[in-house]
Parts: structure tokens; C-alpha cells; sequence
């Protein structure tokens, strides 16, 4: 069966940090892989999706990158963390478009 | 663009009965509408897929209806349960701004509350 993997599950960062979250997918080939955001009482905002390795695009401008450096690995990275970039990042993937999304558990990220 | 329109009250109701949840969007019908559980500090669940050309889909005590002439989709839990408590998103299909991907958009939720 499938299994997505996302750590670590809280992090506390102090402004201008830079940041690596990692999300691994085992149990399939070639998924669609996506990063979220959720702020407190808001809906999830998609910030990155990749429909294969090197194959990076991105929903919102922000201070955030991701990359895919392997099939089922996929990273959400910062240079400088800001305050706004506290929140819920949750990454998911799916066998294709229109298909139904399996997500993590999520980290909680606070930007102090 | 298109809206994704989710009653942000939460929805209390006594055990045993059936909780609707409502989804309305804006604009173009999606080809398909989903909706998922979200339990606090979780990641969101997958519980029903419905297509365009779909009115009803059932899953054990769950339905879902999709009407693209009022463009809306309707959740129902019949026999409700304190364990059904949690948030309940729908999501709908909408073309990526910056690729050729069709991405789930997702609303913000209602917080079910079942009570004893």
C-alpha cells in the first residue's frame, strides 16, 4: 500500500532562518506530488506542485521554493523565513490529475 | 475566478440524526467535486470523488449529491456519530495558473459537531 511520509511535525525557526521540509511517497511510481499551506481558520492554499522529477510549478508568488530531486521525494525550502510564513504546510500526492489527494500529517511551522 | 463557498458556523447536531453539509461554487461546473474529513492537527482524508455526470454517490453512511445547474454539492451523513465530529472540505478541479495540470482547489471547511 501507499504511505506518504512529512517531517518534522513542528519546527520553531527564528526569522530570517532558512528552512527544508521533506515529504517522501512510497508504494507508487511517478505520483503527483503537492505542497500546501493552511493558515489558522483559513482553507488550504496550494504553494507547489510537480507532475514529475525537475517538474516544479508553482500556484502563488512567495519566499518559498520547492524541489523534486527524486521520483518520490519532494522538498519545501526557505532561504529567509518570515513572520507570514508561519502556519500548517501539508504535502499529498496523487496518481494523476483528477484523481483523489493522500496527504501527510503535516508540520506545524512557527516563526518566532 | 472561481469560489468555493463552505458555511463557515460549524454545524451541531444530536447523535443519530443526518448532518448536510453544503458546497457552492462560482462559475464554470468542475469536472468532478471531492470531499475530504480534516481531523485538528491532521492532514485532510479522502472520502468521496463525484463526477459531472454523476447526481448521487453513496459510500456506506455517506452521500454525496452534485447539482451543476444550482452549482452545488451536498454532503450527508445519515446515523450521525460524536466520532463523525471533525472539519469536511470539498474541493473542485481548476485549471493550474503556471502549468497544464488541473489542481484541486479546495474551501475553507464546516466543523461538524455530533453530540451524545
Amino acid at each position: 500500500s501507499q504511505t506518504i511520509h512529512q517531517w518534522p511535525a513542528t519546527l520553531v525557526q527564528p526569522v530570517g532562518s532558512p528552512l527544508s521540509l521533506e515529504c517522501t511517497v512510497e508504494g507508487t511510481s511517478n505520483p503527483n506530488l503537492y505542497w500546501y499551506r493552511q493558515a489558522a481558520g483559513r482553507g488550504l492554499q496550494l504553494l507547489f506542485y510537480s507532475v514529475g522529477i525537475g517538474q516544479i510549478s508553482s500556484e502563488v508568488p512567495q519566499n518559498l521554493s520547492a524541489s523534486r530531486p527524486q521520483d518520490r521525494q519532494f522538498i519545501l525550502s526557505s532561504k529567509k523565513l518570515l513572520l507570514s510564513d508561519s502556519g500548517f504546510y501539508l504535502c499529498a500526492w496523487s496518481i494523476t490529475d483528477n484523481q483523489p489527494q493522500h496527504f501527510g500529517d503535516g508540520t506545524r511551522l512557527s516563526i518566532l | 475566478s472561481q469560489k468555493i463557498e463552505q458555511n463557515s458556523e460549524a454545524l451541531n447536531i444530536q447523535e443519530g440524526k443526518t448532518a448536510t453539509l453544503t458546497c457552492n461554487y462560482t462559475n464554470y461546473s468542475p469536472a468532478y467535486l471531492q470531499w475530504y474529513r480534516q481531523d485538528p492537527g491532521r492532514g485532510p482524508v479522502f472520502l468521496l470523488l463525484i463526477r459531472e455526470n454523476e447526481k448521487e454517490k453513496r459510500k456506506e453512511r455517506l452521500k454525496v449529491t452534485f447539482d451543476t445547474t444550482l452549482k452545488q454539492s451536498l454532503f450527508h451523513i445519515t446515523a450521525s456519530q460524536p466520532a463523525d465530529s471533525a472539519t469536511y472540505l470539498c474541493a473542485l478541479d481548476m485549471y493550474g495558473a503556471s502549468g497544464g495540470s488541473y489542481i484541486p482547489t479546495f474551501g475553507r471547511g464546516t466543523s461538524l459537531i455530533v453530540h451524545p
